[in-house]
């Protein structure tokens, strides 16, 4: 079975441009996150779904960033235009439904740098 | 403020010796703990969980809480190389709106020498 899997795996793009990164989720997995860590800090918490909708976006630091979950399946992070502060690792998870305990599944990330 | 403290290490340690990697959380009525471990630029992989006070055991790891204390803890027996690298202590957000958000902390970097 495949894994959570993240495009591009890097990406250096100068400040000013857009990026936008894509998740494909474990297939049947209902529930999608977008987490970042950033140089030096914590892996931080940023929006999650639920199919198509936004469960819940408290973590997405401001209105450059933007996310879409069409259709339930993949999902894409937009940064745009993107800062020198939006450079970090941003990771995709999912998970089959939220209960506590319910594992969730991380990609490897999608590498951000930005110039 | 919501925090999850780790010591970043690194933390070395012989091969075959208990590895014991500590981590305190600042919200008392967090319930669910879990330990991440994340080689380098690999993606985070859940290890253990944990809801209750005490040990729980699994294979070479034993996650331990102490939710009076407000930390949780993890052993690694018999260490090995492979054992190698980040550990992230989680834990999950009950303030959160959806209640389904992880706060991680920095993790701490082990290292097994053989």
């Amino acid at each position: 079975e495949a894994g959570v899997t993240q495009f591009p795996s890097h990406s250096v793009i100068e400040k000013g441009q857009t990026v936008t990164l894509r998740c494909d989720p474990i297939s049947g997995h209902d529930n999608l996150y977008w987490y970042r860590r950033v140089m030096g800090k914590e892996i931080k918490f940023l929006l999650h779904f639920v199919k198509e909708s936004k469960q819940d976006e408290s973590g997405m630091p401001n209105n450059r960033f933007l996310a879409e979950r069409t259709g339930g399946t993949y999902s894409t992070l937009k940064v745009q235009p993107a800062e020198l502060e939006d450079s970090g690792v941003y990771f995709c998870a999912s998970s089959q439904d939220r209960a506590a305990g319910n594992t969730i599944y991380f990609g490897e990330g999608s590498w951000l740098t930005v110039v | 403020q919501k925090e999850v403290e780790q010591n970043s290490g690194p933390l070395s340690v012989p091969e075959g010796a208990i590895a014991s990697l500590n981590c305190t959380y600042s919200d008392r009525v967090s319930q669910s703990f879990f330990w991440y471990r994340q080689y380098s630029g690999k993606s985070p992989e859940l290890i253990m969980s944990i809801y209750s006070n005490g040990d729980k055991e699994d294979g070479r790891f034993t996650a331990q809480l102490n939710k009076a204390s407000q930390y949780v803890s993890l052993l690694i027996r018999d260490s090995q190389p492979s054992d190698s690298a980040t550990y992230l202590c989680a834990v999950k957000d009950v303030r959160n709106q959806a209640g389904t958000a992880l706060i991680f902390g920095k993790g701490t970097t082990l290292s097994v020498s053989s």
